[in-house]
């Protein structure tokens, strides 16, 4: 499977500014999906990345709030913008399929001050 | 509208017992079922899944039970180590359509402690 790595770890950042995370693959993959954790919940789908492509967003997230890029099949990045403490979250992306399981991240844990 | 319930936060079991982790779902589209494993400042790691045409998937210490009808599936560990505590997810994704069949609704999460 897959090897994903994810950046930052974590981070504190100001109400009102941006963070960028990004994820690497191991391997060229068609799609890339990006999650959010919120505390106590579970992992929701933020948004399917394809590359050459825009981003498909699911209700409730938009794209000048997390704006998506995906300049080739190894890599992308997620923003999280204009940030507000309830974007305290655990964010991850994601790489796979039905047939051979879904490889995720190691997680970003972002904390809004 | 949670379309994937773990209806238990928590278990704890002794080591060597068995666990049962359940989840309930309720979209009838939902045609794949996997668990995810989760420590702590890690990413969910796969663990097994099941596709709709089975009631039952084995991996060693790890079996997926599928029941269609009562929309409901479990994770049993047997035996149980401490090394298996951990969060675990439960997840599905719906039918193939139009690349749909990638997305995955997860549950909350149930934390498994396993006690030496």
């Amino acid at each position: 499977s897959a090897v994903i790595s994810q950046k930052p770890s974590r981070d504190i950042c100001q109400r009102g500014t941006s963070l960028t995370i990004q994820c690497q693959v191991d391997s060229q993959v068609t799609m890339m999906f990006w999650y959010r954790q919120q505390p106590g919940q579970s992992l929701t789908l933020i948004a399917t990345a394809n590359q050459g492509s825009e981003a498909t967003y699911e209700s409730g997230f938009v794209i000048d709030k997390f704006p998506i890029s995906r300049p080739n099949l190894t890599f992308s990045t997620l923003t999280v913008s204009n940030m507000s403490p309830e974007d305290s979250s655990i964010y991850l992306c994601s790489v796979g399929g039905q047939v051979y399981g879904y490889t995720f991240g190691s997680g970003t844990r972002l904390t809004v001050v | 509208d949670q379309q994937v319930k773990q209806n238990s936060p928590s278990l704890s079991v002794q080591e060597g017992r068995i666990s049962i982790l359940n989840c309930d779902y309720t979209n009838s589209m939902f045609d794949y079922f996997l668990w995810y494993k989760k420590y702590p400042a890690e990413g969910p790691t796969f663990l097994i899944s099941i596709s709709s045409i089975k009631d039952k998937n084995e991996d060693g210490r790890f079996t997926v039970f599928l029941n269609k009808s009562a929309k409901h599936l479990s994770l049993h560990i047997v035996p149980s180590q401490p090394g298996d505590s951990a969060v675990y997810f439960c997840a599905a994704s719906p039918k193939n359509s139009g690349g749909s069949n990638y997305k995955l609704t997860f549950g909350k999460g149930t934390l498994l402690t396993v006690n030496p």
